[in-house]
């Protein structure tokens, strides 16, 4: 079936290192890949997405490539900062014919950031 | 409204009542879907509604769970019978749905509500 496994945390860095929360899925059709990220208070919203194979979705500092080969997609952050503090979700839809896919969301993974 | 907007957004009720959530998507935003976040874990798909019709239904627990939309806006989750079980944060989320790059299109969360039952 249709999944996605995500690293789990919680992940605690100081501010400016370097991030990587690593996500893999499984598909049956064809994927197009998400992260979403949840800040304390707040609801869901996407951070970055990929639609086929090699693209790289970035946003406010974060990338994620979509790799069919590793059937990857982790997301990366060069520096950090205390404000990235917050549950960030892989998710995953796969289009069957005209049927609108629904999302397949990993476990989340909570990252702190100390200053 | 601007965002997809829940209530309530807290509900403490009693093991064996019914209690009713509520989800007003984004105007505009003909595909809905709730979601369900136990504590720690990640989030689980109840429905799905394209329009006023429910095509996915597969993540509903059990027969105490149903959902409705009508005039392809508002929607809600009735929980009958509810059991300690059912305590979670409950997700509503809405996308534009229609056409092909519907595919793709983000979707839109409110900030849930919170069910607690005692």
């Amino acid at each position: 079936g249709d999944s996605v496994t995500q690293m789990e945390g919680p992940v605690t860095l100081s501010e400016e290192a370097f991030l990587t929360i690593n996500c893999t899925y499984t598909a049956t059709g064809y994927p197009s890949l998400f992260w979403y990220v949840q800040y304390p208070g707040e609801g869901l919203q996407l951070l970055l997405k990929a639609t086929k194979a090699d693209d790289k979705g970035s946003n406010k500092g974060f990338e994620a490539t979509y790799r069919k080969e590793t059937t990857s997609f982790h997301l990366e952050k060069g520096s950090v900062q205390v404000s990235d503090s917050a549950v960030y979700f892989c998710a995953l839809s796969v289009r069957r014919g005209s049927t609108l896919g629904r999302l397949y969301f990993g476990r989340g993974t909570q990252l702190t950031v100390w200053p | 409204g601007a965002g997809v907007s829940q209530s309530p957004s807290n509900k403490v009720t009693e093991k064996g009542k019914d209690v009713e959530l509520r989800c007003d998507p984004i105007s505009g935003h003909t595909a809905l879907y709730w979601y369900r976040q136990r504590l720690g874990q990640g989030l689980e798909f109840l429905i799905y509604f394209q329009g006023n019709s429910a095509p996915d239904k597969s993540g509903l627990p059990s027969d105490r769970f149903s959902a409705e939309r009508t005039g392809e806006s508002v929607s809600t989750l009735t929980i009958q019978r509810t059991q300690q079980e059912d305590s979670a944060v409950y997700l509503c989320a809405s996308s534009l749905g229609v056409g092909v790059s519907s595919y793709n299109s983000p979707l839109h969360f409110g900030n849930g509500t919170r069910l607690t039952v005692t």
